[in-house]
């Protein structure tokens, strides 16, 4: 079966503007959590989508935000790039949401963000 | 707060030879993944151990769970070019507020 689709896979941005990022999870699952990857802090959480409502929060500002739709696509969105927004942008899924689960993710290939 | 230690964080070594990548927390892992992730992919899960002393082997990747749930290692027998990557471990805490926690790798290079 089809893995998590994200898109872009590479985008290019200025200081000052906004991005979308998009999520496709693996049919069947509900769960959609996303991830932000820098060489010097690893993986960060940004948050958790569960039956399009924000189960988990990571310690990442306002200008991250995110949401689900009734199909579980996800997106996020980062408003007023700064240019330590520069990251690998990591999409998971998972059929329910952690708690319930023994906690395994399947992650999509990811969004690389540069910002200028 | 919890904390995921991985050593060591970077290991280049020959074809053919063994290795073990240690994974650590101050707190007690209700469950706990190791994944590998090449160079412009996500993560792939390798394994989920959940109980204490759990052993599981994957071809030549063995992973353990420490007793008390707070320490895991990943054993490669025989290393090969195609097992460079990054490894990671994460683990899920369920006392008080759930969490899941990625480690902070190992980045591992096998030469031909």
């Amino acid at each position: 079966k089809a893995g998590v689709t994200q898109t872009p896979r590479y985008l290019i941005k200025t200081r000052g503007q906004q991005v979308t990022l998009s999520c496709s999870p693996i049919s069947g699952h509900r769960s959609v959590s996303w991830y932000q990857q820098t060489p010097g802090q690893g993986l960060q959480f940004l948050f958790e989508y569960f039956s399009e409502t924000q189960r988990n929060k990571g310690n990442f500002p306002g200008r991250f935000s995110g949401r689900q739709f009734s199909n579980s696509r996800s997106e996020m969105n980062v408003s007023t790039l700064e240019l330590g927004d520069s990251a690998l942008y990591l999409c998971a899924s998972s059929r329910t949401y952690r708690e319930l689960s023994t906690g395994e993710l399947f992650f999509g290939e990811g969004s690389r963000l540069t910002v200028l | 707060t919890q904390l995921l230690e991985q050593s060591p964080q970077f290991l280049s070594i020959q074809e053919g030879e063994n290795l073990t990548v240690y994974c650590n927390s101050s707190s007690v892992f209700s469950s706990l993944q190791w994944y590998r992730q090449e160079p412009g992919e996500g993560p792939v899960l390798l394994v989920t151990v959940v109980t204490g002393g759990e052993v599981k082997k994957l071809k030549r990747l063995t992973f353990q769970f420490g007793d008390a749930r707070k320490d895991s290692s990943l054993h490669i027998t025989a290393a090969q070019p195609g097992d460079t990557g990054l490894y990671l471990c994460a683990g899920a805490f369920t006392s008080g507020t759930y969490k899941y926690i990625f480690g902070t790798g190992t980045r591992l290079k096998v030469l031909a």
